[in-house]
């Protein structure tokens, strides 16, 4: 079965513009998790949405945004873009809320110039 | 505040060689302990899921064990193709799922 899905895969952004990345989860999962990851602080955890709620969220500033979509797709933005959200953006899915196994995708790296 | 250390950062080992990677928590009430490889380029993939003290699960050339303060993957007789970054998480219940940093492991043929 196809895995988890995310768009754009690489994208470079200026201080000050916003960005917003796209994760589409396996089939049938309802649970959707972001991540932060970087060389100095490793995997960062932002937010979860399952149908649609948010059920948790990171210690980020709230230039950073998700929602989820009825078909469980799920989008984040950041906006105002600072040179420190250069990253890797990790969309994870699962069939039901955390934890259990998370099926992670490749990953949306974003250079901040 | 639940934390997770791995250690050691990077561990290069000759193709054979057995090692363990350590992971330490500090979680109140651990309820999962997970295991996972990252490739290069790649997102993290799911490798065990450990719940109770004394609990091992096997898997090809990796072994992972769980006490209750502290977790290790032991990988016997080591490939090349096994060089990845190994990440452990931990799960209280209180808050998602948190990751250390990482170990780097570099298997030389």
């Amino acid at each position: 079965k196809a895995g988890v899905t995310q768009t754009p895969r690489y994208l470079i952004k200026t201080r000050g513009q916003q960005v917003t990345l796209s994760c589409s989860p396996i089939s049938g999962h309802r649970s959707v998790s972001w991540y932060q990851q970087t060389p100095g602080q490793g995997l960062q955890f932002l937010f979860e949405y399952f149908s649609e709620t948010q059920r948790n969220k990171g210690n980020f500033p709230g230039r950073f945004s998700g929602r989820q979509f009825s078909n469980s797709r799920s989008e984040m933005n950041v906006s105002t873009l600072e040179l420190g959200d250069s990253a890797l953006y990790l969309c994870a899915s699962s069939f039901q809320s955390q934890p259990g196994e998370l099926f992670f995708g490749e990953g949306s790296r974003l250079t901040v110039l | 505040e639940d934390q997770v250390t791995q250690s050691p950062e990077a561990l290069r080992l000759q193709e054979g060689e057995s090692s363990s990677l350590n992971c330490s928590y500090t979680v109140s009430g651990l309820r999962g302990l997970f295991w996972y490889r990252q490739d290069p380029g790649k997102g993290p993939e799911f490798l065990f899921t450990l719940y109770s003290a004394g609990e091992e699960k096997e898997k090809e050339r990796l072994k992972a064990t769980l006490t209750k303060k502290e977790s290790f993957l032991h990988i016997t007789a080591p490939k090349p193709e096994d060089s990845a970054t190994y990440l452990c998480a931990a799960f209280s219940g209180n808050t998602p799922l948190v990751f250390g940093k990482g170990t780097r492991l570099s298997v030389i043929a």
